[in-house]
């Protein structure tokens, strides 16, 4: 079965650090696709980004970056120079095979804030 | 385009009633999935509904069931309400059914039953 652990609960850190979230999944299925998304506030989850299992390039986006690793089963997100707009619950996804369905199977989100 | 919207954004019930919930997918979306957030179990999938058909189905009671319109719009309702189903709940959108579309969510109804 499928499962996407965050074992990071909360993160606080100061305005400008950079910061990792880590997430590690488990999967049996070849084909899968890894998400990020940001929960505010508000509630709405907002997609950050997707990856699938064959593209382990790593991927940056402004000061987003991502570092997808299968050998260790890792999808970790680095915001360099955070800013207090930053703070939100993270959540890290996880999908699998061609024909399923597009359900997602979410780790337990970290909380990250950013002090002034 | 306007994004997903999730309707009534806030509902009080008591123990024992029903509850409906409504999901206005994007434009052109054809898949409409459910999640349930609580601080205890997480964001947990509930349905999803692709071409008015359920195509998956979580692990939840019965009395948790939902449909689709031919417009695509879905509606998800709760019978028998219990304490433990407060929660966040949450729709998403995606074009199709696949594991590699990208659900689009709403804002979510918060549930509280007391």
């Amino acid at each position: 079965a499928q499962k996407v652990t965050q074992a990071q609960t909360e993160i606080s850190v100061v305005e400008k650090e950079d910061v990792t979230l880590d997430c590690v999944y488990e999967t049996r299925d070849t084909t899968y696709y890894l998400f990020w998304y940001k929960q505010p506030p508000s509630g709405e989850l907002v997609f950050l980004i997707r990856r699938n299992s064959f593209d382990e390039q790593n991927e940056i986006s402004g000061r987003y970056s991502w570092n997808f690793q299968k050998s260790t089963s890792s999808f970790n997100f680095t915001i360099t120079a955070s800013q207090v707009v930053d703070s939100a619950v993270y959540f890290c996804a996880l999908s699998e095979g061609e024909t399923s369905g597009s359900r997602l199977t979410f780790g337990e989100g970290t909380q990250l804030t950013v002090n002034p | 385009k306007a994004g997903v919207t999730q309707t009534p954004r806030y509902l009080i019930k008591t123990r024992g009633q029903q509850v409906t919930l409504s999901c206005s997918p994007i434009s052109g979306h054809r898949s409409v999935s459910w999640y349930q957030q609580t601080p205890g179990q997480g964001l947990q999938f509930l349905f999803e509904y692709f071409s008015e058909t359920q195509r998956n189905k979580g692990n939840f009671p019965g009395r948790f069931s939902g449909r689709q319109f031919s417009n695509s719009r879905s509606e998800m309702n709760v019978s028998t309400l219990e304490l433990g189903d407060s929660a966040l709940y949450l729709c998403a959108s995606s074009l199709g059914d696949r594991a590699k579309n990208i659900q689009y969510f709403g804002a979510g109804t918060r549930l509280s039953v007391l």
